[in-house]
């Protein structure tokens, strides 16, 4: 079975633009989260969507949106890019999210550089 | 909100057996765990605990939960080299995993 695929693996803007992140998780995963990794941050939630609906979202300014389709794919969006947007991003897909035990798988992540 | 510490660097002899500790705020979680990233790569899960047990054991790791301290611990016994890398706890929380700050894992010959 494919793991958790993200696109592309490494992306390089400068300030003001947008970008839009892809994830694509393992078949039959219906569950896909979005985590922002920075050193001085940490690993930061930025949402999760469970069957094209968003079922939570974490503490990140509106220029962050995402969507899931119905194939269980992802995308993040992050319009007018700031210097401190620059971080690793991660997607994790599990088959039916949190609050049973059902194991987030992680892609590689996308490692965005804003110039 | 919530909050996790861990310690930021550990440094052990190949052989030697690695504690690495995490400290939380909140005890609403149901399900703790031990994600491990190597260089480059994304978050790999290690091992987890329900929330209900005190310990649990996986090969060469242990996992033990304080619930009245609100201290969670990883155990890896004869640590290798192949085990250097960063560790991090998180606690499951609506749809959410809640990390700590992670502890690099250094593994000397």
């Amino acid at each position: 079975k494919a793991g958790v695929t993200q696109t592309p693996r490494y992306l390089i803007k400068t300030r003001g633009q947008q970008v839009t992140l892809s994830c694509s998780p393992i078949s039959g995963h219906r569950s896909v989260s979005w985590y922002q990794q920075t050193p001085g941050q940490g690993l930061q939630f930025l949402f999760e969507y469970f069957s094209e609906t968003q079922r939570n979202k974490g503490n990140f300014p509106g220029r962050f949106s995402g969507r899931q389709f119905s194939n269980s794919r992802s995308e993040m969006n992050v319009s007018t890019l700031e210097l401190g947007d620059s971080a690793l991003y991660l997607c994790a897909s599990s088959l039916e999210g949190q609050g049973t035990h059902n194991e987030q798988f992680f892609g590689p992540g996308t490692r965005l550089t804003v110039l | 909100g919530e909050d996790v510490e861990q310690s930021l660097f550990l440094s052990v002899r190949e052989g030697d057996s690695s504690v690495i500790n995490c400290t939380y705020t909140d005890s609403s979680s149901t399900y703790l765990y031990w994600y491990k990233q190597e260089p480059g790569a994304g978050l790999q899960l290690l091992t987890y605990i329900f929330s209900n047990m005190d310990m649990k054991q996986d090969q060469r790791l242990t996992v033990l939960l304080n619930k009245k301290d609100k201290h969670l611990s990883l155990r890896i016994a004869d640590t290798q080299t192949g085990d250097s890398a960063i560790y991090f706890c998180a606690f499951d929380s609506s749809y959410k995993l809640i990390f700590g700050s992670g502890t690099r894992l250094l593994v000397r010959p």
